[in-house]
């Protein structure tokens, strides 16, 4: 049984540019998170999608965006890279229900910006 | 909003135990959940509660106290793998349920 899996393992950008990345949920999982962590930092909450809708948003500006597939998969948009934006970016899939919070993170991808 | 507090690093010996501390502020606390993250790697689930009292895991437990709005994770026997970053993460009904992360404990296991 795959986990999450993530895609690319690390990537190089320069400001101003803009990134897609991918996350592919654990088996039978319908809900996926995205976070980004700063080094030496926590995971801090971008945003989540169910059914293909974006369902909870943390504090970061439009310029993150994603989207959910109809097969559960997600991309993390990013566009108009700032220094700040370099993370890693951490996908976590799971089922909808607060009640029970086990999440499966992805390895992340990190992300440098030049 | 919510805010979480736990010791930024702890250095143990092979065998001991090691308590890492959560304190948070929350408007409408729902649930605290443990993760460790190892070095380059994801954060992988540890334990969870929602009430208060003990909950057992093998070697390792979780705490919680609504009423002191606090928590603990309890690592015993420690192993050298146990070397890793803890992190505790609340839940908050005022928060649409969102998972917010503490910074971090970083256990640093010595022969």
């Amino acid at each position: 049984d795959a986990g999450v899996t993530q895609s690319p393992t690390h990537l190089i950008k320069t400001r101003g540019q803009q990134v897609t990345l991918r996350c592919s949920p654990k088996s039978g999982h319908d809900t996926v998170s995205w976070y980004q962590q700063a080094l030496g930092q926590g995971p801090q909450f971008i945003f989540q999608y169910y059914e293909e809708e974006e369902r909870q948003r943390g504090n970061f500006p439009d310029r993150f965006s994603g989207h959910q597939f109809p097969n559960y998969s997600s991309e993390l948009n990013v566009n108009a890279l700032l220094l700040g934006d370099s993370a890693l970016y951490l996908c976590a899939s799971s089922f909808l229900d607060p009640g029970t919070d086990t999440q499966y993170f992805g390895p992340g991808t990190r992300l440098t910006v030049l | 909003g919510q805010s979480l507090e736990q010791p930024s690093e702890v250095t143990a010996v092979e065998g001991a135990i090691v308590q890492i501390n959560c304190t948070y502020q929350t408007s409408g606390f729902y649930g605290l959940s443990w993760y460790q993250q190892h070095d380059g790697g994801a954060p992988t689930f540890l334990s969870y509660n929602a009430l208060d009292g003990l909950e057992e895991t093998g070697r390792f437990s979780s705490f919680l106290s609504r009423s002191d709005s606090y928590g603990y994770l309890l690592l015993q026997e420690l192993q050298m793998k146990d070397s890793a970053s803890y992190f505790c993460a609340v839940r908050d009904r005022s928060n649409d349920y969102k998972l917010s992360f503490g910074a971090g404990t970083t256990v640093t296991v010595r022969a």
